[in-house]
């Protein structure tokens, strides 16, 4: 059974402090890792892709993948109030299977 | 209209009623999902049709039935659900390459469900 594992907070944070989401990941020959953002009551929007070990930065959003420990993170630096959100861990595995996503970890950001 | 649309965005049903969910996506995608999000639960894949083919089909039960007629349109087909069935009905759409595992996806706002 693959499964992909999140904290699920909630994770509390003070306005422009950095916070710091997790996801760990059973399959090993997962190669597409991705962060969603879910607003309460709305439906998940793609934020962040990575797809080799290392960092990949977007404007205040940070991506970190490490392969040889299945583990994939989410910096956000500067937080802000309406990051506050549920955030969505997801996989994908080798050719021909669709995402699969962790329980998500929700983080509120307190002005 | 742009993006991938659901309808209706609010269903309530009796277990014997039928109904149907219907996305409709304006990407130019060639895959399309239903996934189904529950409270407390991750998002759970239901179906994939890739170019139109059905290519995966998660152990869902036979009173949810998928119709996938174009690469546009994608339909969940319900009848004689349960009280657990009720949930928020997410349909994605992506760009299914051949070898590529890069299966970015974009949702709709979701169907959310109430079968009493």
């Amino acid at each position: 059974q693959k499964e992909v594992e999140q904290n699920s907070g909630p994770l509390s944070v003070p306005e422009g402090a950095i916070a710091s989401l997790n996801c760990t990941y059973s399959d090993r020959v997962s190669q597409s890792f991705f962060w969603y953002r879910q607003y309460s009551g709305k439906s998940p929007e793609l934020i962040m892709s990575i797809y080799s070990n290392g960092d990949k930065e977007d404007g205040r959003f940070t991506a970190q993948l490490n392969k040889a420990s299945q583990y994939v993170s989410l910096l956000i630096r500067d937080s802000q109030p309406s990051d506050s959100a549920t955030y969505l861990c997801a996989v994908t595995g080798q050719a021909g299977t669709a995402l699969i996503f962790g329980k998500g970890t929700t983080l509120s950001v307190s002005s | 209209e742009t993006g991938v649309t659901q309808t209706p965005r609010h269903l309530v049903m009796g277990m014997t009623n039928k109904k149907s969910l219907k996305c409709e996506q304006h990407l130019g995608h060639n895959a399309m999902y239903w996934y189904k999000q529950s409270a407390k639960k991750p998002l759970e894949l239901m179906f994939v049709y890739s170019l139109e083919e059905r290519v995966e089909n998660n152990s869902v039960p036979s009173r949810f039935s998928p119709e996938c007629p174009n690469s546009s349109h994608l339909f969940l087909h319900l009848h004689t659900l349960q009280p657990e069935d009720s949930a928020l009905y997410l349909c994605a759409s992506s760009q299914a390459s051949g070898g590529t595992t890069r299966r970015e996806l974009f949702f709709g706002e979701g169907s959310r469900l109430t079968v009493l």
